[in-house]
């Protein structure tokens, strides 16, 4: 099945600092979408970004597309202890199989 | 508008013990979804339904049932409870907008099987 793949697994960084996760698939998409998971919750969407768009802003989150690369990258600049998570990417399959699947997630530790 | 509802938030069963994790949906979303997340670990999914009447097997659907009579319902089943599937159980539900799918995540039932 089509999902993606973040990198780093792992990132810990200092209040205030920026943290940078990526996301590779393998197929061409139609959107691609990133999530997080405060620990022992669910998960929660965060933002969008279609195929025909290149960077998306929303708040202190920065997404990149580069569909050539077959990748993404979110930014989330000058991190707050809150940001400590597990975030994930997601791609949306184009067969009529509508269920998400995620990877395993990068776990963002921001030290205050 | 409650989003996702899932009951119980915590279960402990015994070896061989059948159960059933409830979720409920109130934005009338056609496509539901269980996952299991094991410690460390990503969301795995189980079964999942493109809408009332229709269910399909997800990544790891051994042990586990699903029905779907009504859009708000999806009832997981654990058939004979084995430790293997102490996990916390999520529950998603979500809509197709010209192909943009976001999904609405409950807050999850810890289980544990001894």
């Amino acid at each position: 099945s089509q999902q993606g793949e973040e990198d780093p697994q792992a990132l810990s960084i200092q209040e205030g600092e920026n943290a940078t996760m990526n996301c590779s698939y393998k197929t061409s998409i139609n959107n691609l979408q990133w999530y997080r998971q405060n620990s022992g919750r669910g998960l929660v969407h965060l933002i969008l970004i279609r195929s025909n768009e290149r960077e998306k802003h929303s708040g202190r989150l920065r997404v990149t597309l580069d569909t050539s690369k077959k990748s993404s990258s979110l930014l989330i600049t000058a991190s707050r202890a809150a940001d400590t998570a597990s975030y994930f990417c997601y791609i949306p399959l184009d067969t009529g199989r509508r269920a998400l699947t995620f990877g395993s997630g990068t776990r963002l530790q921001v030290q205050p | 508008n409650a989003g996702v509802t899932q009951t119980p938030k915590f279960q402990v069963l015994k070896t061989g013990q059948s159960m059933t994790l409830q979720c409920a949906q109130d934005m009338n979303h056609e496509y539901m979804s269980w996952y299991r997340q094991d410690p460390g670990m990503g969301l795995r999914l189980i079964h999942y339904s493109v809408g009332a009447g229709i269910t399909d097997q997800g990544e790891v659907p051994n042990g586990y049932n699903v029905s779907r009579s009504t859009t708000e319902d999806f009832p997981l089943r654990l058939l004979s409870a084995a430790p293997s599937q102490t996990s916390v159980y999520f529950c998603a539900s979500s809509y197709s907008k010209g192909g943009n799918t976001e999904a609405f995540f409950g807050q999850g039932t810890r289980l544990t099987v001894v």
